[in-house]
């Protein structure tokens, strides 16, 4: 079992719906990172969190560190917001900040 | 803001030859990792540097893999005598001397091999 686990893998929705990615986690960890990846490669880093709530534009992270479990939120989703988006864990005494990776979900907006 | 630079960002190669890619990290991130992704997978942990001293290295990476960062500043991955099961995006990332920071990513370099 993966130590990070998303869901759904993959998510196509409307122009304009709400969207909400979940992930689980079974290490303790001093950060939870959500990761967003075009079809190009490139790795943009979204979030980093380690408690509560942020907001960025129409992006909303949020983290429970009692359940283990973090939510990525889009709110008025757009075609553009199409894109893998990976959450990822660096587990804590970890000299080296090491990050372990879920699988990512694929989202994809339809006009 | 130059950001974390990788080359070449694609990669065709016969299968048994050499390859070699490159990092550029932040200029002042001391931290450089290198990671790969296979197809429809998340990243994988392959090795970490802090300057130029490479501190951890995953079971990934098998001795045909070999890693440098001689002057602390850029990095280079080599694969030697590849294999098919190699082809994947080889992704680096820097983070600054702090902990718990963010890392930066570069856009990846995509090996495929024939």
């Amino acid at each position: 079992k993966n130590e990070v686990e998303q869901s759904p893998q993959n998510l196509t929705a409307q122009e304009g719906e709400f969207i909400t990615i979940n992930c689980s986690y079974s290490v303790g960890i001093s950060a939870l990172h959500w990761l967003q990846q075009h079809p190009g490669g490139g790795i943009v880093s979204l979030f980093m969190l380690s408690s509560g709530k942020k907001k960025h534009g129409r992006l909303i992270a949020t983290i429970n560190i009692q359940e283990k479990h973090s939510s990525l939120h889009i709110t008025a989703s757009h075609p553009r917001d199409s894109a893998v988006y990976i959450c990822a864990a660096t587990a804590p005494m970890n000299r080296d900040d090491k990050i372990i990776f879920g699988k990512g979900t694929r989202l994809h907006i339809l006009p | 803001d130059t950001g974390v630079s990788q080359n070449p960002r694609h990669k065709i190669t016969k299968r048994g030859q050499n390859v070699t890619f490159r990092c550029d990290p932040i200029s002042e991130h001391n931290r450089l990792y290198w990671y790969r992704q296979t197809l429809g997978q998340g990243p994988e942990f392959l090795t970490y540097f802090q300057n130029e001293a490479q501190l951890e290295k995953s079971r990934l990476l098998s001795d045909r893999f070999s890693a440098e960062r001689p002057k602390g500043s850029f990095s280079t991955l080599e694969i030697q005598r590849t294999e098919q099961g190699d082809s994947a995006m080889y992704l680096c990332a820097s983070s600054s001397p702090y902990s718990n920071q963010p890392q930066h990513f570069g856009d990846g370099t995509r090996l495929s091999i024939l």
